[in-house]
């Protein structure tokens, strides 16, 4: 059974930079079928997904995001990481990690059908 | 960016109730839809994909349906487990977005 959990500071200075890690067991993300996938959820419990990377290093982000997050891989570690640039408070969230499984020779998924227990992430000076 | 637009965004329902959200995307989205449920202080958990697929393990109490644009969850029975909030999310079309949810509480 595959399960994923989040690490990472639990608050964040305005301006500076998040940075989230999401560890894999269970599973191999280096087995391919998944998008490895971050999501926030913010205090008035709206849910925005972030971004995801494939176990090859193929990424796809946010546009709204896309100039301050990037995603990337750990195969050796079975690892995954997050990391927003700039932040401020808007950016304050309980944030998740979460496997969306692929569709072969697609973009698209089936959904994300695992999820880690979410980090809350405070920015604040 | 394609709106998902949930309603109601609260229901009060009764144990044994048939209980029905709807989630309306802003343009097509074909059945590239997924409902997913969240207690308190969980993480959310996948019900249905697909529009109407159920998800391994999911009581099938659970049932999605879709018509053009309009996209619905119904709930046969509620069980007290079921009192949670509800979102459903489009994956047609990146980013991939989410309605704002519905709360299903106790009458």
């Amino acid at each position: 059974q595959v399960h994923l959990e989040e690490s990472g500071p639990g608050l964040v200075k305005p301006s500076q930079t998040l940075s989230l890690t999401c560890t894999v067991s269970g599973g191999s993300i280096s087995s391919g079928g998944y998008y490895w996938s971050w999501i926030r959820q913010y205090p008035g419990k709206g849910l925005e997904w972030l971004g995801y990377i494939y176990y090859s290093g193929t990424t796809y982000y946010n546009p709204s995001l896309e100039s301050r997050v990037s995603i990337s891989v750990d195969t050796s570690q079975n690892q995954f990481s997050l990391t927003l640039t700039s932040v401020s408070a808007a950016d304050t969230a309980v944030y998740y990690c979460a496997r969306d499984r692929t569709i072969a020779g697609t973009t698209l998924s089936y959904g994300m059908d695992v999820w880690g227990q979410g980090t809350t992430v405070t920015v604040s000076s | 960016d394609i709106q998902m637009t949930q309603s109601p965004s609260t229901l009060s329902a009764s144990i044994g109730d048939r209980v029905t959200i709807t989630c309306r995307a802003s343009q097509s989205i074909s059945s590239w839809l997924a409902w997913y449920q969240q207690r308190p202080g969980k993480a959310p958990k996948l019900l249905i994909y697909k529009a109407s697929t159920l998800e391994s393990g999911v009581p099938s109490r659970f049932s999605g349906s879709e018509s053009g644009t309009e996209f619905t969850l119904t709930i046969s029975s509620l069980q007290s487990e079921d009192f949670a909030t509800y979102y459903c999310q489009q994956y047609n079309n990146y980013p991939k977005t989410f309605g704002q949810g519905t709360k299903v509480e106790i009458k």
